[in-house]
């Protein structure tokens, strides 16, 4: 049984237009992140959550928001998408997550977004 | 800023041939990074092969090794003979003691030809 969830698989949304991408995790684990690969370029470590707080944001734009209404989701909205927004985006969790040294992030398989 | 530059593919060896796929790391903290090697087969996400956490240590999984060397920052990953099964997407990866945002590669795509 897959450990981590994300759906959908697959999304086309038009530009301007507002979705929500989502992840659950049923490793028990504290901490969740969400990463992007753009194609050609490497994963992009966007936002880390530990206990359901926010602990590190590297993702300039506003327009992404993660949602955590239970420990093991962490949603992502993505609001006035563009198409540079077009990418794979992966889940990931940790056990810890408080900055505990040797702490292997499990990945989900990813929602694979594209914008027209 | 910390990075990570690894052997751009897509590479294609033969079965029971030997494959090496090269990791080089750039990390401006003081503290050391931990080093990862993940790997993605066709239609499944992205797992971990190995780790290595302290320096001058060897990590190995599935036949795979890999050596943390500092001097030359790198964390190349090994294989004596490589088998159709291991076709897949590896990604080097880093992540600084006390931060959780790991630094990927941009994945090397390997082809074993039976």
């Amino acid at each position: 049984d897959p450990k981590i969830i994300q759906k959908p698989k697959y999304l086309v949304a038009v530009t301007g237009s507002e979705k929500i991408l989502i992840c659950e995790q049923y490793l028990g684990h504290n901490a969740m992140y969400w990463y992007r690969q753009s194609a050609k370029k490497p994963l992009e470590f966007m936002f880390s959550y530990s206990y359901q707080k926010l602990m590190d944001n590297q993702t300039a734009s506003s327009r992404f928001q993660p949602q955590s209404s239970k420990k093991n989701h962490l949603d992502l909205q993505i609001t006035a998408l563009k198409p540079d927004d077009s990418a794979t985006y992966f889940c990931a969790s940790s056990h810890n997550g408080l900055g505990v040294n040797q702490d292997t992030q499990y990945f989900g398989p990813g929602t694979r977004l594209l914008v027209l | 800023g910390d990075s990570v530059t690894q052997t751009e593919g897509p590479v294609t060896v033969s079965e029971s041939e030997s494959l090496i796929i090269n990791c080089t790391y750039s990390a401006t903290s003081i503290a050391y990074p931990n080093l990862f090697w993940y790997v993605r087969y066709p239609g499944e996400g992205l797992q971990l092969l190995l780790k290595v956490i302290t320096a001058g240590q060897k990590g190995s999984s599935r036949g795979f090794e890999a050596t943390y060397n500092k001097e030359t920052t790198s964390f190349h990953l090994q294989k004596a003979s490589v088998q159709e099964s291991d076709s897949a997407v590896y990604y080097c990866a880093l992540v600084i003691t006390g931060y959780q945002n790991f630094y990927f590669g941009k994945g090397t795509s390997l082809t074993v030809i039976p």
